[in-house]
């Protein structure tokens, strides 16, 4: 059962702190999406690429956030330095054709 | 994409049928609806979709107006592990996964 994986799933930092979180799409899927979840805002689009290539990324505060694709393995969104309103829920999703995304479980993220 | 309409709230009996309604005036003519949700916790899940027809999977079915300005996803035989946030997005498609513009959806709680 192919299913995409996010790591951490919890991470609790402080103010200042870099912070990465990883992405492994499903075998296969081209589109990288990640989003970001608060209860104030919902689930937002940050950035999404297709066969590695960023095509979306107006959704992230450029000046502190970045996603990579380093391989079609592995997806990459990094905040630095994070700050106390960056606290969310981020997920990854994959996909290839129109018609569905798989969403990963999220990594819970907390800076204090 | 078409912005969509949907209560933030509607409660069902186990063992009922929930119908879940989306107003989607703007939709044009290319413009699919989707549904997906998200039960606490988890990654959002695609349940269903359609252009004109209706659909029906092992999930649901999704009846859409004739003039498509709203439809309706109706859960047959709702169980307590349905209950969870229902998106209905409208969104044109291209061949290629795209993002997934979310509103605040409906949260469906199904009571024992």
């Amino acid at each position: 059962d192919a299913r995409v994986t996010q790591t951490p799933r919890d991470k609790v930092t402080e103010m200042g702190q870099e912070v990465t979180m990883r992405c492994q799409p499903i075998l296969g899927h081209n589109t990288v999406f990640w989003y970001r979840q608060t209860m104030m805002q919902g689930l937002e689009l940050l950035a999404y690429f297709r066969n590695r290539a960023p095509l979306d990324d107006s959704g992230m505060p450029k000046d502190r956030f970045s996603a990579e694709m380093p391989d079609a393995t592995l997806a990459t969104l990094k905040i630095q330095p994070s700050e106390p309103r960056d606290s969310a829920v981020y997920f990854c999703a994959s996909g290839i054709h129109y018609n569905e995304q798989f969403f990963g479980p999220g990594t819970r993220l907390t800076v204090l | 994409d078409a912005k969509t309409t949907q209560p933030p709230s509607m409660d069902c009996a186990e063992g009922r049928a929930a119908n879940l309604p989306c107003n989607h005036s703007t939709i044009s003519g290319n413009e699919y609806v989707y549904w997906y949700r998200q039960i606490h916790s988890q990654g959002p899940q695609y349940i269903i979709h359609g252009l004109k027809n209706n659909e029906t999977n092992e999930m649901a079915s999704l009846i859409i107006t004739e003039d498509r300005k709203s439809s309706t996803l109706i859960l047959p035989h709702a169980t307590l592990r349905d209950t969870a946030v229902y998106y209905c997005i409208v969104r044109a498609d291209s061949g290629s996964a795209r993002q997934l513009t979310f509103g605040s959806g409906t949260q469906l709680t199904v009571l024992p």
